[in-house]
């Protein structure tokens, strides 16, 4: 069973809005969820991470929101922009221990 | 943040064929390095840790005969597909184990089995 979700497999949204991205997870002993984005035949790059202290974290257009109760993050982007379309993973770290992905969620922005 | 190299980017090999990738920590030294691949439509998914100067350890359902993961030095981790097939065409990424929170990522290989 995986521990981490990501059950849309893709999201379209219009340059200038309001892109979401949902992520849920089984494991509560975690440390930080992070955000990578992804381009195909490239490595994921590092976007955002909230704390498992915090339920809230802000960098920019990017927020990340963590409820915990609900087993539940987000990621808020805002205003979206063409350049934002990519694939985008959610991992979750606990300790020194590699990070687990979702299956990711292919955001495109439309112009 | 870690900055990591991978060589080839691309490889393509006839089936029966042996593969090496390399990867390089250029700016940190990496004790451990994290190997993922990810096929089409799919998640990351770690294979194998390796730890400098001592064998890797494999994560469950990967062969590690067919998988050979060698960290010599501090700084070049290689993963060595051996009698490629087919099936295991994918993107094979490193990751070294940083004291940052985030883990940073090689831009990845390629391979392609025919």
């Amino acid at each position: 069973d995986q521990q981490v979700k990501q059950n849309s497999p893709s999201l379209s949204v219009q340059e200038g809005r309001i892109s979401i991205l949902n992520c849920d997870y089984t494991n509560s002993m975690f440390d930080y969820f992070l955000w990578y984005k992804k381009y195909p035949a490239e490595g994921p790059t590092f976007l955002i991470s909230i704390s498992s202290i915090k339920d809230k974290n802000e960098d920019g257009r990017f927020t990340v929101f963590l409820n915990k109760s609900a087993k539940h993050l987000s990621l808020h982007i805002v205003p979206s922009q063409p350049g934002d379309s990519a694939v985008y993973f959610c991992a979750e770290k606990g300790g020194s221990a590699p990070l687990v992905f979702g299956k990711g969620t292919r955001l495109s922005v439309i112009a | 943040g870690a900055v990591v190299s991978q060589h080839p980017s691309w490889v393509i090999c006839k089936s029966g064929t042996s593969v090496k990738i390399e990867c390089r920590s250029l700016d940190f030294q990496a004790t451990t390095m994290f190997w993922y691949r990810q096929f089409p439509k799919q998640s990351l998914m770690l294979m194998a840790t390796s730890n400098e100067g001592s064998k890797a350890t494999y994560e469950q359902g990967v062969e590690k005969d067919k998988f050979l993961i060698n960290h010599a030095s501090l700084t070049l981790s290689t993963l060595t597909v051996t009698s490629a097939h087919p099936e295991d065409s994918s993107f094979y990424i490193c990751s070294p184990r940083t004291g940052y929170n985030e883990q940073f990522f090689g831009p990845g290989t390629r391979l392609t089995v025919l």
